[in-house]
């Protein structure tokens, strides 16, 4: 079957280190890969999207890598910071949808 | 304000009781999409429109729930005899298509409390 995999457990990063976040999918060949933030009642917000054929993107203190031998996206913050705390969403197209991971809460501490 | 809205963003309701939720997307984008979300999940498709036209369902979704979108503008999500278990957060996106980014804007959502 379809899946897709973050962490469950909240990842705890102190502040100025790098959090990296993982996303693993089985049986998809997804064309592209996205990562939102999303915070307690609202909305996701997107961040970056990545494509099959590109191995990383970045965007100021965020970095996507993408595997797709592996089947997997890291998602990177550097510096972070305690505004960073949410939680992380990764999404796989799927034709004319996409398919959510249950996100990875991310607390930074100060 | 040029995003995604969505109304109401609250809504406590009886069990069997009906509801309607608004969406009202950003206004050059062409596809509509809703999704509900419980807690510690990701957000699950629902439906999807383009302009105007319902053109996926989800397997998931009862006959309970019908969604429209007249003339390709704001789309509206209605639950018929609410359970317990459509007690969710629910969302709306709104994307251009053609673009070459599937990027989907959401809205608030709508938190649906069945009581």
């Amino acid at each position: 079957s379809q899946k897709i995999e973050q962490n469950s457990e909240a990842l705890n990063i102190q502040e100025g280190k790098t959090a990296t976040l993982t996303c693993n999918y089985t049986n998809y060949s997804p064309a592209y890969l996205q990562w939102y933030r999303q915070d307690p009642g609202r909305g996701p917000v997107f961040l970056l999207l990545i494509r099959e054929n590109e191995k990383e993107k970045r965007k100021e203190r965020l970095k996507v890598t993408f595997d797709t031998t592996l089947k997997q996206s890291l998602f990177h913050i550097t510096a972070s910071q305690p505004a960073d705390s949410a939680t992380y969403l990764c999404a796989l197209d799927s034709n004319y949808q996409l398919i959510w991971g249950a996100g990875t809460k991310l607390i930074i501490k100060p | 304000d040029t995003g995604v809205s969505q109304n109401p963003r609250h809504k406590i309701t009886k069990r069997g009781q009906n509801v309607t939720f608004r969406c009202d997307p950003i206004s050059e984008h062409n596809r509509l999409y809703w999704y509900r979300q419980t807690l510690g999940q990701g957000p699950e498709f629902l439906t999807y429109f383009q302009n105007e036209a319902q053109l996926e369902k989800s397997r998931l979704l009862s006959d309970r729930f019908s969604a429209e979108r007249p003339k390709g503008s704001f789309s509206t999500l209605e639950i018929q005899r609410t359970e317990q278990g459509d007690s969710a957060m629910y969302l709306c996106a709104s994307s251009l298509e053609g673009q070459g980014s599937a990027t989907q804007y959401f809205g608030p959502g709508t938190r649906l409390l069945v009581l």
